[in-house]
C-alpha cells in the first residue's frame, strides 16, 4: 500500500527555521516526484514546488522560489520542505503528494497525498 | 503561470442530483488536467487525471471531460459523501496550478 506520512504539528515564532517531512512507503521512492502544496486557513490549494528523488531535479512556483527549500533523503525515502526564517504568513497546512513521471523532466498529476502538516507561526 | 478558473464558486444540490462543475484554463493544456476532492479537515483526494480517467477506487458516478481550455467534472447521482470542495489542477507546465475550488453543499 502506497503511503505518504508527514511530520506532526509545528508551532514556531517568526524568524525561526523549520523543516517538515514526508516519508514515502509501499513504492519505489526514487521513481516518483514528490510535490508540496500550501493551504492557508480557509483558503484554496497553492502549488509550492516539486522534486524528483531520482536526480533531485526541483521546480518551484515563482511565488515560493527563494522562500522555501525542497530536498530529499533517499536513504530514508523522505522529502522535506524547509524555511530558514518563518513569517506569520507561512501559517498554513502543507500537504505532500506523489506524482508519476509523464515525460522527461515533467511530473504528472498527484495520485496519493500525505495527511498534512499544520504549521503555525506566531509571536 | 497558467490561470485556472472554476465555476461556480459554490453550488447547492440534493442527494440524487446530477451536477457539473466547469474549469477553464487561461491557455491550452491539452488533457493535462486533474480533479481533486477535499472534505473539511482532510487532505485532498485525487479523483481524475488526464481530464477523463478515474483514479483507482473512484466511483463510476464521477466523470470528467474536456480538452484544451475547457473542462468539466460531472457527478451523475449525488451521494451524501460527495458534499465537499472540488479543485481542478493543470500539470501541463510548471508551476502546476489549481483552480480556486467549487464548494458543493447540501440543499
Amino acid at each position: 500500500e502506497v503511503q505518504l506520512v508527514q511530520s506532526g504539528v509545528e508551532v514556531k515564532k517568526p524568524g525561526e527555521s523549520l523543516k517538515i517531512s514526508c516519508k514515502g512507503s509501499g513504492y519505489s521512492f526514487t521513481n516518483y516526484w514528490i510535490g508540496w502544496v500550501r493551504q492557508m486557513p480557509g483558503e484554496g490549494l497553492e502549488w509550492v514546488g516539486i522534486i524528483y528523488p531520482g536526480d533531485s531535479d526541483t521546480r518551484y512556483s515563482p511565488s515560493f522560489e527563494g522562500q522555501v527549500t525542497i530536498s530529499v533523503d533517499n536513504s530514508i525515502s523522505t522529502a522535506y520542505l524547509q524555511w530558514s526564517s518563518l513569517q506569520a504568513s507561512d501559517t498554513a497546512i502543507y500537504y505532500c503528494s506523489r506524482h508519476e513521471v509523464v515525460a522527461v523532466l515533467y511530473a504528472g498529476p498527484p495520485d496519493h497525498w500525505g495527511q498534512g502538516t499544520l504549521v503555525t507561526v506566531s509571536s | 503561470d497558467i490561470q485556472m478558473t472554476q465555476s461556480p464558486s459554490s453550488l447547492s444540490a440534493s442527494i440524487g442530483d446530477r451536477v457539473t462543475f466547469t474549469c477553464r484554463a487561461s491557455q491550452g493544456i491539452s488533457n493535462y488536467l486533474a480533479w481533486l476532492q477535499q472534505k473539511p479537515g482532510k487532505a485532498p483526494k485525487s479523483l481524475i487525471y488526464a481530464a477523463s480517467n478515474l483514479q483507482s477506487g473512484v466511483p463510476s458516478r464521477f466523470s470528467g471531460s474536456g480538452s484544451g481550455t475547457v473542462f468539466a467534472l460531472t457527478i451523475s447521482s449525488l451521494e451524501p459523501e460527495d458534499f465537499a470542495t472540488y479543485y481542478c489542477q493543470q500539470y501541463y507546465t510548471y508551476p502546476q496550478t489549481f483552480g480556486q475550488g467549487t464548494r458543493l453543499e447540501i440543499k
